[in-house]
């Protein structure tokens, strides 16, 4: 079954530190996509990245990154420089099948101070 | 933005009361999805649509239904409320394999 773990609960940092969200997932599919989306406290999901399982090269787009690793089952994300507004609600997800529908982790929840 | 919208943002009802739930996705996203997010965890599927028929379905009993319509709008129907549906309800839109945007969601409360 289809399954994504976020241990970290809660992550505190004071602006400008790095912060790596850890996501580890279970799937019975041998090609998949992993979703991270970001929940403001206004409860939309903002969607930050999809990534297909064929790709295992990391991404960086700003100050954001993503370390996938196949082998460990693994979709790490790792904000550089926080900053006051990347404090929010992050999950990582996969699909139940194909594209979507989606099964989410509980969610890490980020609070950067100033 | 997504051009995702969701209606009611708040709604409060009593336990055993019926609820319609509203979402108004872009133009051409033939698939919609609705998620129930409790407080304190990921939102977790309730069921699909494409192309006006029910495509898949999480978890959920049968007093939770759904309609898409061909003006790309849906709705979510919940009968017989409990309190353990107090929860934000997300809707979801895509052109069928693309990249699913999220509305903002309806806060529900069950008294």
């Amino acid at each position: 079954a289809q399954k994504v773990t976020q241990a970290q609960t809660e992550i505190s940092v004071v602006e400008k530190e790095d912060v790596t969200l850890d996501c580890v997932y279970e799937t019975r599919d041998t090609t998949y996509y992993l979703f991270w989306y970001k929940q403001p406290p206004s409860g939309e999901l903002v969607f930050l990245i999809r990534r297909n399982s064929f790709d295992e090269q990391n991404e960086i787009s700003g100050r954001y990154s993503w370390n996938f690793q196949k082998s460990t089952s693994s979709f790490n994300f790792t904000i550089t420089a926080s900053q006051v507004v990347d404090s929010a609600v992050y999950f990582c997800a996969l699909p139940i099948s194909g594209n979507t529908p989606l099964v989410f982790g509980k969610g890490t929840r980020l609070s950067v101070i100033a | 933005e997504t051009g995702v919208t969701q209606s009611p943002t708040h709604l409060i009802k009593t336990r055993g009361q019926q609820v319609t739930l509203r979402c108004s996705s872009q133009s051409g996203h033939n698939t919609v999805s609705w998620y129930q997010q409790a407080l304190g965890q990921g939102p977790q599927f309730i069921f699909q649509y494409y192309r006006e028929e029910e495509n898949g379905r999480g978890n959920f009993p049968p007093r939770f239904s759904g309609l898409q319509f061909p003006n790309y709008s849906s709705e979510l129907n919940v009968n017989a409320l409990e309190l353990d549906d107090s929860a934000l309800y997300l809707c979801a839109s895509e052109d069928r394999g693309q990249t699913p945007g999220f509305g903002s969601g309806t806060r529900l409360t069950v008294v």
